[in-house]
């Protein structure tokens, strides 16, 4: 079983719309959540930390759900330059991060 | 501010040939990884260091080696290349354990 795992998509959505990725993870002693961007043929840059209580940075929203063993990303008001891979990354207590394949989202005019 | 900085960009490779993928850091950060990067698939980790002198196998190791005898450098060495190990290289670093990691631009790899 990978130890993280996303739907590929791609997502297409209009500008404005509100887009949701969810994201699972296998160990469920890890510590660390993140989602990071990637734009095509660039390296990942950290979006944002996910944390237990869940945390909103403007129009971006991430949540984790331990028991069922999930974070989410929510993008409101989706802008042109959202169109990127977005990568879920779980960290357990030995200094490693685990990567998904990454979710991909497309945002039409 | 450099931040973390990979050579070279891009590289072909005959199969057999060994090279090293440079990459160095200016923000004293004490953990470094490599990661190669498949077309459509995640980032896989081949070795990781929390320090100088220091450094352990990720999940795909074979075929590379590394070294950290400072805290700025951790160069991967491929000793015999093969098609296989075609991919994005992505060199990385970390202040402390289970904090945001800030990539290098890439070594985009092929292997005839």
């Amino acid at each position: 079983r990978k130890e993280v795992e996303q739907d590929p998509g791609p997502f297409n959505v209009p500008e404005g719309a509100t887009v949701a990725f969810n994201c699972t993870y296998s160990n469920s002693a890890s510590q660390s959540f993140f989602w990071y961007r990637q734009d095509c043929r660039k390296e990942p840059k950290l979006l944002m930390s996910v944390y237990s209580s869940g945390n909103e940075d403007g129009r971006f929203t991430a949540q984790l759900n331990r028991a069922s063993q999930y974070i989410s990303l929510l993008i409101r008001d989706s802008k042109l330059s959202d169109s990127a891979t977005y990568l879920c990354v779980v960290s357990p207590n030995f200094n490693k991060f685990y990567f998904g394949s990454g979710t991909k989202l497309n945002v039409k005019p | 501010n450099a931040g973390v900085t990979q050579t070279p960009k891009f590289r072909i490779l005959k199969i057999g040939q060994s090279m090293t993928l440079q990459c160095t850091q200016d923000m004293n950060h004490n953990y470094m990884y490599w990661y190669r990067q498949d077309p459509g698939m995640g980032l896989k980790l081949i070795y990781y260091s929390v320090g100088a002198g220091i450094t352990d196998k990720g999940e795909v190791p074979n075929g590379y080696n590394v070294s950290r005898s400072t805290t700025e450098d951790f160069p991967l060495r491929l000793e015999l290349a093969a098609p296989s190990q075609t991919s994005v290289y992505f060199c990385a670093s970390s202040p402390g354990h289970n904090t945001e990691a800030f990539f290098g631009q890439g070594t985009r790899l092929t292997v005839v």
